[in-house]
């Protein structure tokens, strides 16, 4: 089982739609949870982190934590096309002696205008 | 404001040249990161550096050296470059080993022939 498991995509939605990321992972004692957009060739960017259970809200985007089903979310709202990128899941490993966050392979989403 | 910054940006090398990938960040960030980023597996840690003057092995050392410099620099070697290390290297940095999110370059992506 890998650390971090996101489905790989492409999931593809109308724009205006609401796109839905999932996120499980293996650590149970895991404590921050972080959203990467990354766009074809660039850098991975933070969108959202989140650390408690429940939603936490930023404009469009909202992630969801579940810590006892170990599950994160992204949801867009208002997809755009602009939000056509690869979302990284990434955890940040209970374990202190492994001081690096674990990523996701990445959902590719693609906004259809 | 910079952020983090890699050198070089793009470098094609003969199987067994040798190379050094630059980083430096501007946040006074304690900890830095090395990835490689290959297609369907994600980002996958190679080297950190907890604090200037400590470096540890990731996910996947082998044929790679780094240096911590100071405390904004920390480079990554390739002593004798594979096919196999073709990918995309990106640094990162963090304010400190166990909390907070990634900072990115916009990273450096070597082919090996």
């Amino acid at each position: 089982q890998k650390e971090v498991e996101q489905n790989s995509g492409p999931l593809s939605v109308p724009e205006g739609a609401i796109a839905s990321l999932n996120c499980t992972y293996s650590d149970r004692g895991s404590q921050s949870f972080f959203w990467y957009r990354q766009y074809s060739g660039k850098s991975p960017e933070l969108i959202m982190s989140i650390y408690s259970n429940g939603d936490k809200e930023d404009g469009r985007f909202t992630a969801q934590l579940n810590k006892a089903s170990q599950y994160v979310s992204l949801l867009i709202r208002d997809s755009q096309p602009s939000d056509s990128a690869t979302y990284l899941c990434a955890v940040n490993p209970s374990d202190t002696g492994r001081r690096a966050l674990t990523f996701g392979s990445g959902t590719r989403l693609q906004v259809q205008p | 404001n910079a952020g983090v910054t890699q050198t070089p940006k793009f470098q094609v090398l003969k199987t067994g040249q040798s190379m050094t990938l630059q980083c430096a960040q501007d946040m006074n960030h304690n900890s830095m990161y090395w990835y490689r980023q290959d297609p369907g597996m994600g980002l996958r840690l190679i080297y950190y550096s907890a604090s200037e003057g400590t470096t540890d092995k990731g996910e996947v050392p082998n044929g790679y050296n780094v240096s911590r410099l100071n405390k904004r620099e920390f480079s990554l070697r390739l002593e004798s470059a594979a096919p196999s290390q073709t990918s995309v290297y990106f640094c990162a940095s963090r304010r400190d080993i166990y909390t907070g999110e990634l900072f990115f370059g916009e990273g450096s992506r070597l082919t090996v022939l």
